[in-house]
């Protein structure tokens, strides 16, 4: 059940911000944030775990709504180093042993 | 601490033939998954070995398998390669366990051109 990414792409000056959204029709245990650039390997961002802990780096910040099965990424003041594609990732059971799914990514693209 | 490392990183190979990708893991880590990337489709899930034995598997013909040695490297065999094979096999790695934060990190891929 992969889940369900938008938008599919967008377009932001430098210094604007952007919220990616994350859904799911099945009950998640976690989602998992990670850019690529391209040509490179998607790197991660962030983790955040149904009851409430994430791990992550500073300057990310993203939410999990545990009722909804939704999680967002917001990107703010974007600069330039933020373009690449966005992909969720979430996992479906308690105790870890699942697999990771990843969404069809966000592409997004920040222009001077 | 060296990361993920995915040898050989560029492949051309002909319709029928078979190929072998390697996956050396970050130290440390146990798990190891591998993802299939093409355009418009994002990052498909293979399968994940964890200490040697295959833990979860993917909507994925027979014809695609894996393994994992006892540190923790894996290889990817495809065989019988069709033209829809062609694609950017990524391999990421995590600790695994119970306890830990599953975040993947992720080799360079590996590039398979099926002629």
């Amino acid at each position: 059940q992969q889940p369900v990414q938008s938008p599919q792409a967008v377009i932001l000056r430098e210094g604007e911000d952007a919220v990616i959204n994350c859904s799911s029709s099945k009950a998640l245990y976690s989602v998992h944030w990670y850019r690529q650039k391209h040509g490179e390997a998607p790197v991660f961002l962030m983790i955040l775990l149904k009851g409430g802990e994430q791990k992550g780096h500073d300057k990310i910040s993203a939410s999990f709504n545990e009722k909804k099965q939704q999680s967002s990424l917001y990107l703010t003041a974007s600069q330039l180093s933020y373009s690449g594609t966005y992909f969720c990732g979430t996992e479906m059971e308690k105790n870890r042993d699942d697999k990771i799914i990843f969404g069809k990514g966000t592409r997004l693209h920040i222009l001077p | 601490k060296a990361g993920v490392t995915q040898t050989p990183r560029y492949l051309i190979k002909t319709r029928g033939q078979q190929v072998t990708l390697s996956c050396s893991p970050i130290s440390g880590h146990r798990s190891v998954s591998w993802y299939q990337q093409t355009p418009g489709q994002g990052l498909q899930f293979l399968f994940e070995y964890f200490s040697e034995t295959q833990r979860n598997k993917g909507n994925f013909p027979g014809r695609f398998s894996g393994r994992q040695f006892s540190n923790s490297r894996s290889e990817m065999n495809v065989s019988t390669l069709e033209l829809g094979d062609s694609a950017l096999y990524l391999c990421a790695s995590s600790f695994g366990g119970q306890g830990y934060y599953n975040e993947q990190f992720f080799g360079p891929g590996t590039r398979l051109t099926v002629l």
